[in-house]
């Protein structure tokens, strides 16, 4: 069965340092999304891409956050500098079309 | 008010009970409904799509009831196994758009 796949799995930074995370969808999947969930709270969506193009990145903190979908296939998330406040989970899904999304195990990030 | 609404639970049921959780929503033009299911530690899994005339699926059962806007989900004979925290999932609008997550009911099922 086909998974979205993320790295990595697990980061520890210091505050102020450069993150980087790495989303693959599912193959044939045009949409792609990055989640933040904080613990005891649901996914909050950070941005959403269509192909290559970015949707929607209202959320997105654009002061520290960015991210890329250059070629409409993989996805890459940053965040520069890292803050305190960032810990949490990251999330990519991919969906099709109109419907679910699936989602990659996550990377959880831990800002010391 | 949020666009979705869940009680955080959380639910202590012991095996072989009946459990339900309801979850409402703000915009009345939503257009798909979810539940998924997160395990500690571990990504959202699609558990069933909602739809108007219901939706079956095992011991599982959901129900959307437009008018008062609110989705709802039955676990009839809990397993220890359905322990985790059950995502209330909306689609606002139609389209390819993001769905909205509620902040989850977790539910405990005893021994």
């Amino acid at each position: 069965e086909a998974e979205v796949a993320q790295s990595p799995r697990y980061k520890i930074t210091e505050k102020s340092q450069a993150v980087a995370f790495w989303c693959d969808p599912i193959s044939g999947h045009a949409t792609l999304y990055w989640y933040r969930q904080i613990l005891g709270q649901g996914p909050e969506l950070l941005v959403q891409f269509q192909d290559e193009s970015v949707v929607d990145d209202s959320q997105l903190p654009k002061d520290r956050f960015s991210a890329e979908r250059l070629k409409g296939v993989d996805s890459t998330l940053k965040i520069q500098p890292a803050e305190l406040g960032d810990s949490a989970m990251y999330l990519c899904a991919s969906s099709h079309l109109e419907g679910s999304m699936d989602f990659g195990p996550g990377t959880r990030l831990t800002v010391l | 008010r949020k666009e979705v609404e869940q009680d955080p639970g959380p639910f202590n049921v012991p095996e072989g009970a009946t459990v339900a959780f309801n979850c409402t929503y703000s915009n009345s033009a939503s257009q798909s409904f979810f539940w998924y299911r997160q395990d500690c530690r571990k990504e959202p899994k699609l558990l069933m799509s909602v739809y108007s005339s219901g939706n079956e699926d095992g011991r599982f059962t959901a129900q959307l009831n437009r008018a008062s806007q609110y989705i709802s989900l039955l676990i009839r004979d809990s397993k220890l196994s359905d322990s985790a925290t059950y995502l209330c999932v909306v689609n606002p609008y139609s389209g390819n758009t993001p769905l909205v997550f509620g902040k989850g009911t977790r539910l405990s099922v005893i021994a």
